[in-house]
């Protein structure tokens, strides 16, 4: 059974920094490519970030880009999403996804992340 | 990376059908067949309904289908039931590694 667990989460102020983790099981974690999409409260969904098989593969939405790296460990089954200059329209619940194919097939129960001073 | 475009609310009786559109450009829904849907319940995290445009998970009732013509996907719930309320949204590949999601529609069920 396909089992994504976030943590991280928590209040941070803006300017600041985070980090996301994702643990995977259930399936063979190196196989996937695995995103972040995220929810800002009361809205819909963002795509924010993408890693290959392998990590050497990268691709972030706009919005993030230059502010966030993610990265995994396949040695660990992690997914990570390191947040810097927060800000608060940062304000959301995280989403570890799994990818097969194109779609998002398997997705987390999210971490909530809030940025306020 | 603009978002999808989605009516923001839909409703329809038990047992009458329902579309929803979503509207892109020629750089991701009209370039790919790579359009999917998901559904979302408060406080769940969102469900893969249709895949590739038009195909449906294992475990996904058939009442749920999509299509697309040109820029433009749709969802269609036939026989609409009460657990169906939610909230949709369409998913499109844009290219060059990146999604695009519309900003989503709720499904209410009257």
């Amino acid at each position: 059974q396909v089992q994504l667990v976030e943590s991280g989460g928590g209040v941070v102020q803006p300017g600041r920094s985070l980090r996301l983790s994702c643990a995977a099981s259930g399936f063979s974690f190196r196989s996937y490519f695995m995103h972040w999409v995220r929810q800002a409260p009361g809205k819909g969904l963002e795509w924010v970030a993408v890693i290959s098989y392998d990590g050497n593969e990268k691709q972030y939405a706009d919005s993030v880009k230059g502010r966030v790296i993610i990265s995994r460990d396949n040695s660990k089954n992690t997914l990570s999403l390191q947040m810097n200059s927060l800000r608060v329209e940062d304000t959301a619940v995280y989403y570890c996804a799994r990818v097969t194919g194109y779609d998002f097939d398997s997705w987390g129960q999210g971490t909530l992340v809030t940025v306020s001073s | 990376q603009s978002a999808l475009t989605q009516p923001a609310s839909v409703s329809g009786s038990p047992g009458q059908s329902i579309t929803i559109s979503c509207s892109g450009t020629s750089s991701d829904v009209g370039s790919y067949n790579l359009v999917s849907w998901y559904q979302q319940h408060p406080g769940k995290a969102p469900k893969l309904m249709i895949y590739e445009g038009n195909k449906r998970p294992s475990g996904v009732s058939s009442r749920f289908s999509g299509s697309k013509s040109g820029n433009t996907a749709s969802l269609t719930i036939s026989g609409l039931q009460a657990e169906d309320e939610a909230d949709y949204y369409c998913c499109s590949f844009a290219g060059s590694r990146t999604w695009v999601f519309g900003g989503g529609t709720k499904l209410t069920v009257l």
